[in-house]
Parts: structure tokens; sequence; C-alpha cells
């Protein structure tokens, strides 16, 4: 079975500085990796997600994550946030291509000041 | 227009209780889900129905059924409530069952059981 580490519950960030958030998973089979963002109020909404091929993928917002195979890392990287960033993001881990059978990290608070 | 909507956002309610949460998509998605958030803020995936058809069960107790009256509603009916049922749970709706596809999700109904 599969879990989902992400090692910083909250992480507070300047206005136009980076921000990377880290997520480490286990699995014994190939894995198919997601970060979600979860704006207040709002629903989770997908940021990216690796399934094959480039091990970096780019997403919406400005967003990018690294897949490193043989650290099992996933991390989420900004170069330059926003007050609008400030959010809870979650990485997610699936064992299978056809189902979305996730299992979530317990989510990284990201609140950005001025 | 909200994609995936969920009723109530919260709900207090007494142990013993049987209450239902519903779950409503409006993207024409055959594919529907929900996730539970507990205490230490993991989700994970309770139930999966595409096209009405439940394709994913995972070990819930029985006090936890979903019914699909159709392909865009996926209600969580909850017998004899216990307090360790206090949790977010989210629905969330995809086009298909593939990791391919993009899954939407709802704001989550924050559940208390006193």
């Amino acid at each position: 079975a599969q879990s989902v580490t992400q090692l910083d519950s909250q992480v507070p960030v300047f206005e136009e500085a980076p921000v990377e958030l880290r997520c480490n998973y286990s699995s014994s089979v190939s894995v198919y990796l997601f970060w979600y963002v979860q704006y207040p109020n709002q629903g989770l909404q997908l940021l990216l997600k690796y399934l094959s091929g480039s091990t970096l993928v780019k997403g919406i917002n400005g967003f990018e994550a690294e897949f490193n195979k043989s650290q099992t890392s996933f991390h989420l990287r900004k170069p330059s946030v926003h007050i609008s960033d400030t959010a809870e993001y979650f990485c997610a881990v699936s064992e299978s291509p056809n189902d979305y059978k996730l299992s979530f990290g317990a989510g990284t608070t990201v609140t950005v000041r001025a | 227009d909200t994609a995936v909507s969920q009723t109530p956002k919260y709900l207090v309610t007494q142990m013993g209780n049987d209450k239902s949460i519903k779950c409503e998509q409006n993207l024409g998605h055959d594919t529907m889900y929900w996730y539970k958030q507990d205490s230490k803020k993991f989700l994970k995936i309770m139930f999966s129905y595409n096209n009405k058809e439940l394709i994913i069960n995972e070990t819930v107790p029985n006090r936890f059924s979903p019914k699909s009256p159709d392909k865009a509603h996926l209600n969580l009916h909850i017998n004899s409530l216990e307090l360790g049922d206090s949790a977010v749970y989210f629905c969330a709706s995809s086009p298909g069952t593939g990791l391919n596809t993009e899954a939407f999700f709802g704001q989550g109904t924050r559940l208390t059981v006193v």
C-alpha cells in the first residue's frame, strides 16, 4: 500500500519569494503523483500530475514539480509566490493508472505575506 | 456555477443518528467518488461509482452506504453515527476512471458527531 508524507505542515513565505513544498511517498510499485491545492472555502483543484515521461512537470499558476524515483520524492516549487497562493497544498499518489484511488498527504498550509 | 457541490457544508449530529450528505456534479462526468479526511488530515478514498455502478469499495463500515440515483449524484448515507465518524468528507467526479482525466472535488462536508 502506498503512503504520502508531506514534511512541512506550515510554510510561511514572503511575497515574490520562492517556495518549495516537500512530498515523499512510499510504494513498492509504479506510482502516479499529484499535487492539489485548496483555496479557502473551495474544493480541491489539480495543480499538476506526473503519470509518465519527463520527470519535471509543469502545472497551473507557475507551479512545477520534479519526480525523483531514487529519493521517492515529488517536491513542488514556485519561483515567486503571490498573496493569492495562500492555500493548503496536498500531495497524492496512486498505484494504478486506471482509477482515482488516491492516497493523500496531510497537507501543507502556505501563508504568503506582503 | 459550482462544478461539484456538496450539501450540507457543516453537519453536527448526535451519536446514533442516521444522516446523509448529498453530492451533485454538473460536469457530465461518468465517475464519482467519496473521500474521507481524518483528524490527521489524510484523505482516503471510500467509494467510487462509474455510470451508477460501484467500482471501488474500500474497507469501510457497513454503516456507510453510497447511493447513486443517476450519474450526476452520489449521496452518502451513514447509519448509527459514531464519534469516530467525525471528519471532512469530500465528493469528487471525473470524466472517466483513468488518471489521464482530471478529478474535480467539492468543498467538503465537515461532519461532527457529538
